[in-house]
């Protein structure tokens, strides 16, 4: 199975900073087709997962700008601009590449 | 608006079976192919398995083959998990996910103990 690093396990920020997640997979996450399959996911403390960012830099519908997404092959990161209260909790990486789909074990945001 | 509820969670001895039912609305649920991932407590996801839209194809994640089977009812968007031959180790919460990840349900506590 591909293995999804994720760093720092945890983050403690101030609301209006900027932070970023490194999320490296142990194989390349570019499929057949030339797209990338990975995606960043927030669980809010007590709620669903939500996902933000699929296809390593494309926002869902509804995410604010403040976070984007960069990377390629097996290095990505996951930016948040100007932290909000409503950002808190633990992000994942996952991949859609490979058989079958992994997680990574989560970063979690906390307020300093 | 797309919702997805999770129902048929419980406490269930080792060995045990269970069926859990995801019934989705909002869009149209033949159209998708749709997941079941699983979170243990404290734990990050695992990946259980999918199913083809028209349902005539599913895959499995290695640890649950054998033991789990998806299936769905187009005509009442319904998704259903039949687990069998229970371990202590599926303990977890449940989700129902539409796609890759695009929307997941509120997920539905199984614990496996005698």
């Amino acid at each position: 199975d591909v293995v999804m690093t994720q760093t720092p396990p945890s983050l403690s920020v101030a609301i209006g900073q900027s932070v970023s997640i490194s999320c490296k997979s142990s194989q390349s996450l570019v499929y057949s087709d030339g797209k990338t399959y990975l995606h960043w996911l927030l669980q809010s403390p007590g709620r669903s997962p939500k996902r933000l960012i699929y296809q390593v830099s494309n926002l869902g519908s509804g995410v604010p700008d403040r976070f984007s997404g960069t990377g390629s092959q097996k290095d990505f990161t996951l930016k948040i601009s100007r932290v909000e209260a409503e950002d808190l909790g633990v992000y994942y990486c996952a991949q859609t590449t490979h058989f079958p789909p992994t997680f990574g074990a989560g970063t979690k945001l906390e307020l300093k | 608006e797309v919702q997805l509820v999770e129902s048929g969670g419980g406490l269930v001895q080792p060995g045990g079976s269970l069926k859990l039912s995801c019934v989705a609305s909002g869009f149209t649920f033949r159209d998708y192919w749709m997941n079941w991932v699983r979170q243990a407590p404290g734990k990050t996801m695992e990946w259980i398995g999918d199913i083809k839209p028209d349902g005539s194809n599913t895959n499995y994640a290695p640890s649950v083959k054998n033991r789990f089977t998806i299936s769905r009812d187009n005509a009442k968007s319904i998704l259903y998990l039949q687990m069998s031959n229970m371990r202590s180790d599926y303990t977890a919460t449940y989700y129902c996910v539409r796609g890759w990840f695009h929307y997941w349900g509120q997920g539905v506590m199984v614990t496996v103990s005698s």
